[in-house]
């Protein structure tokens, strides 16, 4: 287990519908990064959160949206929800303290299974 | 299109087999990491590979960074049921943790 928990664990949602889902990161992990993960297929990067602003964003539209909070939890919203939002989506923490000089490891939470009708 | 290609796609062997998975991209990447997820789990990091030529042993797993750091390959030796899982093989582009991930090997292997 790594420490990092998300909610909700399944989400049924129908098109057009808004959702958030949350992250909260292991302690002492500054750094917040969200991916979707549709069936089959490796995670995809959407963006990442450090010190409460996104810091690299992968290639999702704008209605992809998020938030990192002074305790380093995290939200990933997702406006107008379309069927190809049907996926697994993960957020992973990293501890990094000296940013961009050393290598850290990624902790994964379980994911939020999201449906979209 | 992948920036990173797995294959095989499937695997399905016996216990005992040994096996080769491997992880191709024409991008280089700073570093490239190895996770195994299983069902219902996110992803968990099995090693991290850095150097071009790199060579990591862990216990049954052997991982290879190549030369030029654009594909690596993961080694099982005597497979167990317990190696059953989808591998990933995810690439870093430069600082920042941005990674991109390939889509994956599923490994079966039956007692």
């Amino acid at each position: 287990e790594t420490g990092v928990t998300q909610s909700p664990t399944h989400l049924i949602k129908t098109r057009g519908q808004q959702v958030t889902l949350r992250c909260s990161s292991q302690s002492g992990h500054n750094t917040v990064s969200w991916y979707q993960q549709a069936l089959g297929q490796g995670p995809q990067f959407i963006f990442q959160y450090y010190r409460e602003e996104e810091n690299g964003r992968g290639n999702f539209p704008p209605r992809f949206s998020g938030l990192q909070f002074p305790n380093y939890s995290s939200e990933l919203n997702v406006n107008a929800l379309e069927l190809d939002d049907s996926a697994l989506y993960l957020c992973a923490s990293t501890p990094i303290s000296l940013r961009g000089f050393e290598q850290e490891t990624q902790y994964f939470g379980p994911g939020t299974r999201l449906l979209v009708l | 299109t992948q920036l990173l290609e797995q294959s095989p796609q499937f695997l399905s062997i016996q216990e005992g087999e040994n096996l080769t998975v491997y992880c191709n991209s024409s991008s280089v990447f700073s570093s490239l990491q190895w996770y195994r997820q299983e069902p219902g789990e996110g992803p968990v990091l099995l090693v991290t590979v850095v150097t071009g030529g790199e060579v990591k042993k862990l216990k049954r797993l052997t991982f290879q960074f190549g030369d030029a750091r654009k594909d690596s390959s993961l080694h099982i030796t005597a497979a167990q049921p317990g190696d059953t899982g989808l591998y990933l093989c995810a690439g870093e582009r430069g600082y920042g943790q941005n990674f991109v991930f390939g889509p994956g090997t599923r490994l079966s292997v039956l007692p």
